[in-house]
C-alpha cells in the first residue's frame, strides 16, 4: 500500500492563479479530508467527504473547492489563489466503517502564494 | 463546546528528562483518543491511541490513559531523547453523528542534547 499520497510537494503560485492539490489513497478509505497547517494555528479542516460523490465544509472552506467522484481521489481546487492561502496543505483518510478510527496522513504539500 | 485542549508550547527539555504533555477533551459519549507526532517537514502519524476509558495507549517509551473522570489522555514519556523533537497533537475521534477528528493545537518539543 501507498497510503495516502499528495502531488505537488511544493508549489509557488501568483496571486489569482488557480490550480488543484492532488490527493489519493490506496486503502479503500471512506472518509477524506484536507487541512490546513499555519504556525500557531494547528490543523484547520477545510472540507471532507463520507464518501464519493458526498462532500462537506470543514472550519475555513472559502477560497477551496473539492470534489469526489472516485473513493480513491479527493482533489483541492484552489480557484484564485491568496496570499493568505499560503500554508502547507494535509490530506488525510480513515474508514468509518467498522474499524480503527485511525485517521491517516499524506506527506503534505507546501504552498507559497506571492 | 466541541474541542481538544493541551498544553501550550514550546516545550524544552534536555535528554533523559521525564515528559508529560496535557490534554483534556469534551465528548458526550467515549469516543477513541489519539497522540500524533510530526517530525519536521513530514505529515502527521499516529503514536499511540486508546479506545475506551481505562485503556493505556503506547509506543516508543510515550503512554497515555484515557481518564473519563477528568476527560484526560495526557502524554508521558520517562526519558526523552533527541530524536523525539518534533509536534505532538492530541486528537478526540468522531461521535454524535459526526465523522470528524477534533485536533488540539498541537506542542511543539525540542529535546537537547
Amino acid at each position: 500500500n501507498a497510503g495516502v499520497t499528495q502531488t505537488p510537494k511544493f508549489q509557488v503560485l501568483k496571486t489569482g492563479q488557480s490550480m488543484t492539490l492532488q490527493c489519493a489513497q490506496d486503502m479503500n478509505h471512506e472518509y477524506m479530508s484536507w487541512y490546513r497547517q499555519d504556525p500557531g494555528m494547528g490543523l484547520r479542516l477545510i472540507h471532507y467527504s463520507v464518501g464519493a460523490g458526498i462532500t462537506d465544509q470543514g472550519e475555513v472552506p472559502n477560497g477551496y473547492n473539492v470534489s469526489r467522484s472516485t473513493t480513491e481521489d479527493f482533489p483541492l481546487r484552489l480557484l484564485s489563489a491568496a496570499p493568505s492561502q499560503t500554508s502547507v496543505y494535509f490530506c488525510a483518510s480513515r474508514l468509518t466503517s467498522g474499524g480503527s478510527d485511525e485517521q491517516f496522513f499524506g506527506p503534505g504539500t507546501r504552498l507559497t502564494v506571492l | 463546546g466541541d474541542s481538544v485542549t493541551q498544553m501550550e508550547g514550546p516545550v524544552t527539555l534536555s535528554e533523559e528528562a521525564f515528559l508529560t504533555i496535557n490534554c483534556t477533551y469534551t465528548a458526550t459519549g467515549y469516543p477513541s483518543l489519539f497522540w500524533y507526532v510530526q517530525y519536521p517537514g513530514e505529515g502527521l502519524q499516529l503514536l499511540l491511541k486508546a479506545t475506551k476509558a481505562d485503556d493505556k495507549g503506547s509506543n516508543k517509551g510515550f503512554e497515555a490513559t484515557y481518564r473519563k473522570e477528568t476527560t484526560s489522555f495526557h502524554l508521558e514519556k520517562g526519558s526523552v531523547q533527541v530524536s523525539d523533537s518534533a509536534v505532538y497533537f492530541c486528537a478526540r475521534g468522531p461521535q454524535g453523528g459526526s465523522e470528524k477528528l477534533v485536533f488540539g493545537k498541537g506542542t511543539k518539543l525540542t529535546v537537547n542534547p
